[in-house]
């Protein structure tokens, strides 16, 4: 069964630093573009950033341009994300998605997330 | 960007019974539209893309409609399998925006 698992996330301070990542496995990772989304509780998921298959094309939503940095090791089968200078506000479930097969702007294969909180 | 607003926010039906989830654009996003269903602890499921298109394993019972701005969710027959929480999403804007509306909860009546 095609599987994502992230880690990483846990309690940090406002301005502090954490690093995700997510192991992909039974598909070719190489293949597929990837996405961080996160869910804030009790709200939608939002995207965070995308990633191109080669790693050579990165995306990120503006409330988190110039902090956050995705990248991916494909011989490794991992995605990370690199979280820089945390805000309260980027207290959420951060989810590795893989686009689907019919549609890359579409997530067909979610991890079950890891938590992130930023509170003092 | 674009917004996505869905109504109602939660919608309470009897199982078997018909339920319906709308889901406007703040602009057209013509036929770039995918419904999600998330269960509680659990990751949100691709349902639907294209507005109309069912995913890979989506039961027959649900369907999507629309384009431009208004879209509907629909499942003919709901199971107790379907009582969840229903986000659509744009991806008119890709890349790199996608947005997701804020959240249908279809609860049992």
């Amino acid at each position: 069964e095609v599987q994502l698992v992230e880690s990483g996330g846990t309690l940090v301070q406002p301005g502090g630093s954490l690093r995700l990542s997510c192991a992909a496995s039974r598909f070719p990772f190489y293949n597929y573009w990837m996405t961080w989304v996160r869910q804030a509780p009790g709200k939608g998921p939002e995207w965070v950033a995308h990633i191109n298959p080669d790693g050579s094309e990165s995306y990120y939503v503006d409330s988190v341009k110039g902090r956050f940095t995705v990248s991916r090791d494909n011989a490794k089968n991992s995605l990370y994300l690199q979280m820089n200078s945390l805000r309260i506000e980027d207290t959420a479930v951060y989810y590795c998605a893989r686009a689907s097969r019919a549609t890359i702007a579409t997530m067909g294969v979610w991890g079950r997330g890891t938590t992130v909180i930023v509170s003092s | 960007e674009i917004v996505m607003t869905q109504s109602p926010a939660t919608l309470s039906v009897s199982p078997g019974e018909r339920a319906t989830v709308s889901c406007r654009a703040s602009r057209s996003v013509s036929h770039d539209l995918a419904w999600y269903q998330q269960k509680p602890g659990q990751a949100p499921r691709l349902l639907i893309y294209g507005a109309s298109t069912r995913a890979t394993d989506t039961p027959a019972r649900f369907s999507g409609s629309g384009s431009g701005t208004e879209f509907t969710l629909t499942v003919s027959s709901l199971q107790s399998e379907d009582f969840a929480v229903y986000y659509c999403q744009q991806y008119h804007d890709w890349p790199p925006r996608i947005t997701f509306g804020q959240g249908t909860r279809l609860d049992i009546k």
